[in-house]
This record gives C-alpha cells, sequence and structure tokens, in this order.
C-alpha cells in the first residue's frame, strides 16, 4: 500500500497570499496517478487536480498542480476567500488507492 | 448535472448490519465504475470500495473484506452497500463517488454524494 505523506498540517496565510502544499508518497506513483481534492466544512470533497497537473472541470487557473515519482506539489497562487478548507492528495494508480491525511489552509 | 444521493445510514449496534443506497442521476451510471469512500468523524478520508460497471468486478479494503460487500442496479442507477458485522470503527460519514472513466482512472473520483451518516454503538 502507498502511503501518502501531506506536510504541512495547516498552513496560516492570508487572502491573496500564495499557498503550497506538499504530498510525498512512499513509493513512486504510477503513471503520475495522483489527484487533489477540496474539502470544505459540511461538504464532500471536490476533485481540482488529477493526473498531477490537469485541472478538472471548472477549476480555477490559480490553482495548480505539479511533481512526479514521490514528490507532488499543490500551488494556489493567491488564495480568495473560498480557498480555505482542507485539501487531500489521493494516489489511484496502485490498489488500494490511498489518500494523504490532509492539508488544512487557514485564515491567518 | 450529476447527483449522487445516498440513503440508509443511521445508528446500528455492534455487530449488526446496514445497507447503504445511492441514487444516481444527470447521466447514465452502467459505463461508470462507482466506489465508496468514508470518513470518520474529523478524520481524512478512506477507500473502502469499488466496483466496475458492469458489476463483475469488486474490490475491496482489507478493513471492510469479508464484511461488506458492494454491488448496484444499473436498471435503477442505484449503488448499495451491504455491511455486516459492524464495529464502532466503522462509525463514519459514507460517500457514494463515480469513476472518471471506466478505464484507467476508474479510481479517480469526480463526483461525490453528499453521504450518509454511520454510527456503530450500544
Amino acid at each position: 500500500e502507498i502511503v501518502l505523506t501531506q506536510s504541512p498540517g495547516t498552513l496560516s496565510l492570508s487572502p491573496g497570499e500564495r499557498a503550497t502544499l506538499s504530498c510525498r508518497a512512499s513509493q513512486s506513483v504510477s503513471s503520475t496517478f495522483l489527484a487533489w481534492y477540496q474539502q470544505k466544512p459540511g461538504q464532500a470533497p471536490r476533485l481540482l487536480i488529477y493526473v498531477a497537473s490537469s485541472r478538472a472541470t471548472g477549476i480555477p487557473d490559480r490553482f495548480s498542480g505539479s511533481g512526479s515519482g514521490t514528490d507532488f506539489t499543490l500551488t494556489i497562487s493567491r488564495l480568495e476567500p473560498e480557498d480555505f478548507a482542507v485539501y487531500y492528495c489521493q494516489q489511484y494508480g496502485s490498489s488500494p488507492p490511498t489518500f494523504g491525511q490532509g492539508t488544512k489552509v487557514e485564515i491567518k | 448535472e450529476v447527483q449522487l444521493l445516498e440513503s440508509g445510514g443511521g445508528l446500528v449496534q455492534p455487530g449488526g448490519s446496514l445497507r447503504l443506497s445511492c441514487a444516481a442521476s444527470g447521466f447514465t451510471s452502467s459505463p461508470y465504475a462507482m466506489s465508496w469512500v468514508r470518513q470518520a468523524p474529523g478524520k481524512g478520508l478512506e477507500w473502502i470500495s469499488t466496483i466496475s460497471g458492469s458489476g463483475s468486478g469488486t474490490y475491496y479494503a482489507d478493513s471492510v473484506k469479508g464484511r461488506f460487500t458492494i454491488s448496484r442496479d444499473n436498471s435503477r442507477n442505484t449503488l448499495y452497500l451491504q455491511m455486516n458485522n459492524l464495529r464502532a470503527e466503522d462509525t463514519a460519514l459514507y460517500y457514494c463517488a463515480k469513476g472518471y472513466d471506466s478505464g484507467s482512472y476508474f479510481r479517480l473520483f469526480d463526483n461525490w454524494g453528499q453521504g450518509t451518516l454511520v454510527t456503530v454503538s450500544s
């Protein structure tokens, strides 16, 4: 099973600032099958990024993903008020699919 | 618009059973794999089961294998999760999730329901 470790656990930033979230895998993620989801309180997760760097339908271009192998990054170029949430990475290239423990982006 | 509506959650005693349902609308579900993902209170996401579009392929996390059974009725656009021998650690919000496609991305989840809460307690 691939273990995904996200860092930091919490990121305290102000609107307009840049957010950089990390996801590290215990072994190489097959075919960069790495996704990012956003979850707001009381809501279901929403797919943001897949195959490490492709934005899902309707996702603003301030969200970008990068990385390969075992190291991946989600970047939010300029935080909007609606971006404060918990973010999860997920690998779906190996069985079982696994999620990271999440990074909370909170208002400073 | 894709919509997934879960139902069937509730309070059950340890060792008991529940059957969850997920009604899909806004798309024809038969080409797509469908999955269940759960989230314990205040915790992260855990994949627990996937079923192929035809229903011929089923996959389970070790934590539920032998206790949970996933199934689907494509004529009703509905996904099910039969949960037996429930434990306290199964307490969670259970989400139904649609696979991105029927190929390599079948465990990439592009649409999620709002979840149904299962509480296992005496």
